[in-house]
């Protein structure tokens, strides 16, 4: 199946500074990754969608200064979390569908921890 | 009213028994259903999906869909402890010409006990 990778798998950070994950699609382009949080014994929360090549549509109530994304090729798509605060600690997940209208592929998942 | 939902859990089942998790919807013009298993800590992977109504197997699992019913569930048999996880159920409310915003319920915790 396709492979969809994410990095850093976890990151500890202090409040203020800035973290970047990284979702790569290795064998297939994806025109499309969405990217969802979760926090723990809580469901998958879409945070927006990233399309290659234009603008990322958040969901209501994310902040799109806040939580940035750029998907520059179609193989490579991230998310910066900017001035990550303590409430921001939680696993992100990206995912990727191979065709549109398919099923999507997840990367491994970041936990990220702000202290 | 949820868009996806499930029983939360936790659904306890005998070692060798069959694990039925069930899902409803509320967008009937859902076309898409996936079942994704979740361990502790990690991302979910796909186990099935299905688009048509009825049953679809695959080795020890099998997706029912009834969309007159809004209902699509997921059947394992001979359940094994590795099958202790939490599983969601997803749907995509759009046509299958496009992917957008495929709702995840909260996800139903199963434990196969030995």
């Amino acid at each position: 199946g396709a492979v969809v990778s994410q990095h850093p798998s976890w990151v500890i950070c202090k409040s203020g500074t800035s973290v970047k994950i990284e979702c790569r699609s290795l064998d297939f382009q994806a025109t499309t990754m969405f990217w969802y949080r979760q926090f723990p014994k809580q469901s998958l929360m879409l945070m927006a969608t990233s399309n290659e090549g234009s603008k990322a549509t958040y969901e209501q109530g994310v902040e799109k200064d806040k939580f940035l994304i750029n998907h520059a090729s179609l193989t490579l798509s991230t998310l910066t979390v900017t001035s990550a605060h303590p409430e921001d600690s939680s696993f992100y997940i990206c995912s990727a569908p191979r065709d549109v209208g398919t099923e999507a592929f997840f990367g491994q998942g970041t936990r990220l921890t702000v202290v | 009213q949820k868009e996806v939902e499930q029983n939360s859990g936790p659904l306890s089942v005998p070692e060798g028994a069959i694990a039925s998790l069930n899902c409803t919807y509320s967008d009937r013009g859902s076309q898409s259903f996936f079942w994704y298993r979740q361990y502790s800590g990690k991302s979910p992977e796909l186990i099935m999906f299905i688009y048509s109504n009825g049953d679809k197997e695959d080795g020890r699992f099998t997706a029912q869909l009834n969309k007159a019913s809004q209902y699509v569930s997921l059947l394992i048999r001979d359940s094994q402890p590795s099958d202790s996880a939490t599983y969601l159920c997803a749907v995509n409310p759009v046509m299958k010409t496009s992917y957008d915003k495929v709702i995840f319920g909260p996800g139903t915790s199963l434990s196969v006990i030995p």
